[in-house]
């Protein structure tokens, strides 16, 4: 049962276009979401992250978009530059007491074509 | 500031085998995570340790174990291995455990089951 999809394993996208990453949630009581980003054969750098009581955050080329009634987030990078290929994460965060725990999507690899 | 550091890179094992890996998390941080990565399935929660205790576990077997040092150094253990524990093992480390610390992570152990 995954909480947090990511439905797109692949994206490909021209350099200087827009990148759209999606990514979907079952669970209502997560309350805080945040982008990874991850290069082969390294672990995973944090991009951007967007607490729930807003709907949008901007970080330069950067911006995550939070739709709670859909339960939906989006992660749009303007303009896609070729450093951009890799695959992002898109992972949740509960609001359950003292434990924290990051559930993450599956990963969508993105390849900006030059 | 050094980053996350875990040790070794990579593993090879044989089934019925098992194995310790390491993680040292970046200085002052005290809250020490662990992921699975397997192709398609995204990065699975093993468990996190805060102050020498374990705070949360995953949907993971008794087979995969882990501790932490009082200097925040964590180890995690899998015993009794099997081909499908073949995977990149992250770990991930924050300030605290509470709240909405970002996580940061390590390259990762790439472990071999063969």
């Amino acid at each position: 049962d995954q909480q947090v999809k990511q439905n797109s394993p692949s994206l490909s996208v021209q350099e200087g276009r827009i990148s759209i990453l999606n990514c979907d949630y079952t669970n209502s009581m997560f309350d805080y979401f945040l982008w990874y980003k991850k290069y082969p054969a390294e672990g995973p750098t944090f991009l951007i992250s967007i607490s729930s009581i807003k709907d949008k955050n901007e970080d330069g080329r950067f911006t995550v978009f939070l739709n709670k009634s859909a339960k939906h987030l989006s992660l749009h990078i303007v303009p896609s530059q070729p450093g951009d290929s890799a695959v992002y994460f898109c992972a949740a965060v509960g609001s359950s007491g003292s434990a924290r725990q990051l559930t993450f999507g599956s990963g969508t690899q993105l390849t900006v074509l030059p | 500031k050094a980053g996350v550091t875990q040790t070794p890179r990579y593993l090879i094992k044989t089934r019925g085998q098992q194995v310790t890996l390491s993680c040292s998390p970046i200085s002052g941080h005290r809250s020490v995570s662990w992921y699975q990565q397997t192709p398609g399935q995204g990065l699975q929660f093993l468990f996190e340790y805060f102050s020498e205790t374990q705070r949360n576990k995953g949907n993971f077997p008794g087979r995969f174990s882990g501790r932490q040092f009082s200097n925040s150094r964590s180890e995690m253990n899998v015993s009794t291995l099997e081909l499908g524990d073949s995977a990149l093992y992250l770990c991930a480390s924050s300030l605290v455990a509470t709240g909405q610390e970002t996580q940061y992570f390590g390259p990762g152990t790439r472990l071999l089951v063969l």
